[in-house]
């Protein structure tokens, strides 16, 4: 079972700034890793999929990358609405979570 | 426009059968390709997935949940059901149901509260 570590667990940031999250996982055996951004008391959304494809009506300023085992979710920008808890999923398991608080 | 909603129960009694429903609309699950799954998150907790069927009727459950899940669909009235047995404390949480592999899609989530 792939395990999915999400690192920094807390990142505290301005808006205006860029924001760099990560997401390891046990075995590299797909690129099929999906960003999830959730606030407080809402489900899910979908950001990315596929590592780097935007989901319809994600903004440009989030973008995904990476490939194997290691995969970054980038806000270039960070806007006031931005600041929430991202998770990567691959498969069907769940990362830890990331949250992006206002510093 | 695709939407879900979750429905059922929001207290069990510990050793009770959890039984909810996902009643959906803007897509068939009789249409090639299509997936439903059920994702739960404990209060302050982190995102679980626990079971998902296909339109072809193929499941897959959490390894961790699988001897106590099961999920069924009915493509007629365009419902998801997850049933799972033997509820304990540690249940506690907010089941979502999601659309699509990538779980495009989300309802707002039901919660349910497991206490004697």
């Amino acid at each position: 079972e792939i395990v999915l570590t999400q690192s920094p667990a807390t990142l505290s940031l301005s808006p205006g700034e860029r924001a760099t999250l990560s997401c390891r996982a046990s075995q590299g055996h797909s690129s099929y890793l999906a960003w999830y951004q959730q606030k407080p008391g809402q489900a899910p959304r979908l950001l990315i999929y596929d590592a780097s494809n935007r989901a319809t009506g994600i903004p440009a300023r989030f973008s995904g990358s990476g490939s194997g085992t290691d995969f970054t979710l980038t806000i270039s920008s960070l806007e006031p609405e931005d600041f929430a808890v991202y998770y990567c999923r691959q498969g069907l398991t769940f990362g830890g979570g990331t949250t992006v608080e206002i510093k | 426009q695709i939407t879900l909603k979750e429905s059922g129960p929001t207290l069990v009694k510990p050793t009770q059968t959890l039984t909810l429903t996902c009643a959906f609309s803007g897509f068939s699950l009789s249409t090639s390709g299509v997936n439903v799954g059920w994702i739960r998150q404990p209060p302050g907790k982190v995102l679980e997935w626990l079971a998902l069927i296909n339109w072809n009727d193929d499941k897959r459950y959490s390894p961790s949940l699988k001897n106590r899940l099961s999920i069924t669909k009915d493509t007629s009235k365009n419902q998801v059901v997850l049933t799972m047995t033997n509820m304990d404390p540690a249940d506690t949480a907010k089941y979502f149901c999601a659309h699509g592999w990538y779980f495009e899609n989300w309802g707002q989530g039901t919660l349910v509260t497991v206490s004697s």
